[in-house]
């Protein structure tokens, strides 16, 4: 089974800075998907950005970029010049992309963000 | 278009009571997915249905069930409930067809047990 762990229960980063959140998951699979989502006190899961296990090219989202790196299992999620609408819970998550139709995603248990002013 | 909706947003329950908890998916959107949010936790899996049929089952109880109607919606339905399924209840959508689509949370239901 596939684990995804998220070592910073809790960061925070001066506005207009940039900080770095850290994701390690274990897997067997050479194969599969990884997420990055945001979940702001609305409770909605939003999706950040993602990255395809196959793709050596880190994704890029405007201020929000990956550190992809396959053979240590990790992927870190950069977030340049922090917005106060950053502040948000942020979830890593990896999906299997073995199984056609599975959807089945593996969360971390998430990292408080906190900005300030 | 709307996103995914969920009702009702808000639930308190007793212990042993049942619950429904419904989703409406985005339009065209064929696949559903059901997590459990403990507080404090990342979401867990419950279920995943895609044109009415179980796709995905993750390690819950029996108590745990759910269906897919032919409109795309879904409920999920849990037994005998517990004080330790008070959690926040999200559901997911996407359009099921297609491998590395993202999906679309809802808001989710809170539930509370007492």
């Amino acid at each position: 089974a596939q684990t995804v762990t998220q070592s910073q229960p809790e960061m925070s980063v001066q506005e207009a800075e940039t900080v770095t959140l850290s994701c390690t998951y274990d897997t067997s699979e050479s194969d599969y998907y990884l997420f990055w989502y945001k979940q702001p006190p609305s409770r909605q899961m939003i999706l950040v950005i993602r990255q395809e296990a196959y793709k050596q090219q880190n994704a890029t989202e405007n201020r929000f970029s990956v550190n992809f790196q396959k053979a240590a299992k990790s992927f870190s999620l950069k977030i340049s010049d922090s917005q106060l609408g950053d502040a948000a819970m942020y979830f890593c998550a990896y999906r299997s992309s073995g199984i056609y139709g599975n959807e089945k995603l593996t969360f971390g248990t998430g990292t408080r963000l906190t900005i300030i002013p | 278009d709307a996103g995914v909706t969920q009702s009702p947003t808000h639930l308190i329950k007793t212990r042993g009571q049942h619950v429904t908890l419904r989703c409406s998916p985005i339009s065209g959107h064929k696949s559903v997915s059901w997590y459990q949010q403990v507080l404090g936790q990342g979401p867990q899996f419950i279920f995943q249905y895609y044109e009415k049929e179980e796709r995905g089952r993750g390690n819950f109880p029996d108590r745990f069930s759910a269906r897919q109607f032919p409109n795309y919606s879904s409920e999920l339905n849990v037994n005998a409930l517990l004080l330790g399924d008070s959690a926040l209840y999200l559901c997911a959508s996407s359009p099921g067809d297609r491998a590395n689509s993202p999906l679309h949370f809802g808001n989710g239901t809170r539930l509370t047990v007492t």
